[in-house]
């Protein structure tokens, strides 16, 4: 079945750059999502890609897609204490078959 | 900006009784979601609907039902509640049209005694 997989933790210093990394299963999804969730929240919506795109870039974030390799990634530039929270990939097959990562939890040390 | 919101953020039930939890997004969506997220399972869809009176079971649905008798508003009924049922519980609602962008409420974190 379909499957998304993401590393459990990420630990960075202040200002540094953030990368986390996402791979999926399923080829045909057509919208990819990027979830950031703080703790005793639910989650906030960041950014997302669509599936023909490679890059896109939103102030501080910027989404990678290697369809190729089924692989999606989130780069936080000059990350803050306030970036710590667990980020979540998404993809969407069809109109509302979401399919979510089990979560990335960052880390920023100051 | 839309807006999801949740009756409770907290709750306490004890066993077998019925619990609802009530959900309103403010964005005209016509799909809905109520997920549940626990502790290395991510979250998980119980049902969502896609209209009106429209509701579909999703990958966890034993042990619950659900109601969507306006637009804006989706519950989740636990018919007789569970120790098992003690979760975080997540609603959320997203557009039919692209980019089908899904917005989530605070959160209902769920104790069941």
């Amino acid at each position: 079945g379909e499957d998304v997989e993401q590393s459990l933790f990420l630990s960075v210093r202040e200002g540094d750059s953030s990368v986390i990394n996402c791979t999926y299963t399923d080829s045909s999804s057509t919208y990819l999502y990027w979830y950031k969730q703080e703790p005793g929240a639910g989650l906030q919506l960041l950014t997302y890609i669509f599936s023909n795109m490679d890059m896109k870039q939103d102030q501080r974030l910027t989404v990678l897609l290697n369809k190729k390799d089924k692989h999606l990634s989130l780069r936080i530039a000059d990350t803050q204490t306030g970036d710590s929270a667990i980020y979540f990939c998404a993809g969407l097959s069809g109109t509302y078959k979401y399919i979510f990562g089990t979560g990335t939890r960052l880390k920023v040390l100051a | 900006d839309v807006k999801v919101t949740q009756s409770s953020r907290y709750l306490v039930k004890r066993t077998g009784e019925k619990v609802f939890l009530e959900c309103v997004q403010d964005m005209d969506h016509e799909n809905m979601f109520w997920y549940r997220q626990d502790p290395g399972l991510g979250l998980r869809l119980i049902y969502f609907s896609y209209d009106v009176k429209m509701k579909e079971k999703g990958d966890i649905p034993e042990g619950y039902s659900v109601s969507r008798e306006k637009k804006e508003r989706f519950s989740l009924i636990l018919e007789s509640a569970s120790t098992n049922q003690t979760s975080m519980y997540l609603c959320a609602s997203s557009s039919s049209t692209a980019p089908y962008e899904q917005y989530f409420g605070p959160g209902t974190r769920l104790t069941v005694t």
